[in-house]
């Protein structure tokens, strides 16, 4: 059983630029949700996916945008990048019907310029 | 707005002592509350929860207790281990649709050998 991949790992750019970060849930889990950690903050909640609906989302602007797929990989894509989209974007795979319990993947760190 | 808050953000222990975490939060609504540990380079790895009906829960070196009246939660680890030396997050689900997790902002623990 795989965890809970993302690409790239690491990735420069540069302001007004679009963005696409890519996350494969673990196996069997239908439920996607990717979170920004500003350095030395806590994870802070975008948006969740449910079997490809937009199930819930954070305080982020709609240039913030997300797909999840029929295998249940999925993608976050922000548009218009600004200075303080600058962080780790971490990716959390679940099971929709389990209580809080999230697996996540290791992030995209995210630097723009 | 911070709901929950993380008013350490660091820790020293010596091995074989007691580590304790502290967390506050001001929504009445979280329904469960859970610890996650972080290692640079990893994304989370969840580690212990306790819904919101319960005052304590206890999984091996790892115990978390809610004082709901106060409106916080602590984890307590003993014995403390070296390996144990990562970031600390709580977090707070609520009652809404996608569940989401409301994170603190960490505290560093420190487990010295």
């Amino acid at each position: 059983e795989t965890g809970v991949t993302q690409s790239p790992t690491h990735l420069i750019k540069t302001r007004g630029q679009q963005v696409t970060l890519r996350c494969s849930s673990q196996s069997g889990h239908n439920t996607v949700s990717w979170y920004q950690q500003a350095l030395g903050q806590g994870p802070q909640f975008i948006f969740q996916y449910y079997r490809e609906e937009e199930n819930g989302r954070g305080n982020f602007p709609p240039r913030f945008s997300g797909l999840q797929f029929p295998n249940y990989s999925s993608e976050l894509n922000v548009n218009a990048l600004e200075l303080d989209d600058s962080a780790l974007y971490l990716c959390a795979s679940s099971l929709k019907r389990e209580v809080g319990t999230q697996y996540f993947g290791p992030g995209t760190r995210l630097l723009v310029l | 707005d911070q709901q929950v808050k993380q008013n350490s953000p660091s820790l020293s222990v010596q091995e074989g002592r007691i580590s304790i975490l502290n967390c506050d939060y001001t929504n009445s609504m979280f329904d469960y509350f859970l610890w996650y540990k972080k290692y640079p380079a990893e994304g989370p790895t969840f580690l212990i929860s306790i819904s919101s009906i319960k005052d304590k829960n206890e999984d091996g070196r790892f115990t978390v207790f809610l004082n709901k009246s106060a409106k916080h939660l602590s984890l307590h680890i003993v014995p403390s281990q070296p390996g144990d030396s990562a970031v600390y997050f709580c977090a707070a689900r609520d009652t809404g649709s996608a569940r989401q997790l409301t994170f603190g902002s960490g505290t560093q623990l420190t487990v010295l050998p």
